[in-house]
């Protein structure tokens, strides 16, 4: 079974600091993937990063990017010059072929940016 | 290009009555899903397809039906809806090698029994 943990309590992140949000997870499947994802408060999933379980680099995508550390089963998001249209849940996601590719979800974290 | 269309997107019921949400994908996606979010509790899923006519229980899946019966489209069923089953529920799908950027959610699916 999949599991992803997010525990961090709600955070307030001042305009253009960085700020990295936890999530680890645990899995026994060899091969899988690794998403974070953001809710503002109009309520769709908007898909920011992507990380296979395979790849040697960490991934980025502008100004997200993904701590990616396997053997301690821990894929951090990291926001660089956080803006405040980055107020919102996040959300990390594993997926697995293995797990027919069904997304199993943590249960988020609340970020909001302040002026 | 509409991606993945959830109808309707607000719905009140009464304890006892029965609905059925649509979830329609326009990607020729084979994998289909449903899921629930209820605050605190991130999204858990409730019932999937792999492809046309299968289905499979998720991690909640009490209280809830589902079909396939074509590719584009995957029904979420309440037969006998509780106060309990008030949430919002999502939809999405994905493509046979799914474990790469390819999930799209639909916009939700806001139900609230009373």
């Amino acid at each position: 079974a999949q599991k992803i943990t997010q525990t961090q309590p709600g955070m307030f992140v001042q305009e253009k600091e960085a700020v990295t949000l936890d999530c680890t997870y645990d899995t026994s499947d060899p091969s899988y993937g690794l998403f974070w994802y953001k809710q503002p408060s109009s309520g769709e999933m908007i898909f920011l990063i992507y990380q296979g379980s395979y790849d040697q680099q960490n991934a980025t995508e502008g100004r997200y990017s993904l701590n990616f550390q396997k053997a301690r089963k821990s894929a951090n998001l990291v926001i660089s010059a956080s803006q405040l249209g980055d107020s919102a849940m996040y959300f990390c996601a594993m997926s697995s072929l293995y797990g027919n590719n069904r997304l199993a979800f943590g249960k988020g974290n609340q970020v909001v940016v302040i002026p | 290009n509409a991606g993945v269309t959830q109808t309707p997107k607000f719905r009140v019921l009464k304890t006892g009555q029965s609905m059925t949400l649509l979830c329609a994908q326009d990607m020729n996606h084979e994998y289909m899903y449903w899921y629930r979010q209820d605050p605190g509790m991130g999204l858990r899923l409730i019932h999937y397809s792999v492809g046309e006519g299968t289905t499979a229980k998720g991690e909640v899946p009490d209280g809830y039906n589902v079909s396939r019966l074509k590719k584009q489209n995957f029904l979420l069923g309440l037969e006998s809806a509780a106060p309990s089953q008030t949430s919002v529920y999502f939809c999405a799908s994905s493509g046979q090698t799914g474990n790469t950027y390819g999930y799209t959610f639909g916009s939700g699916t806001r139900l609230t029994v009373v």
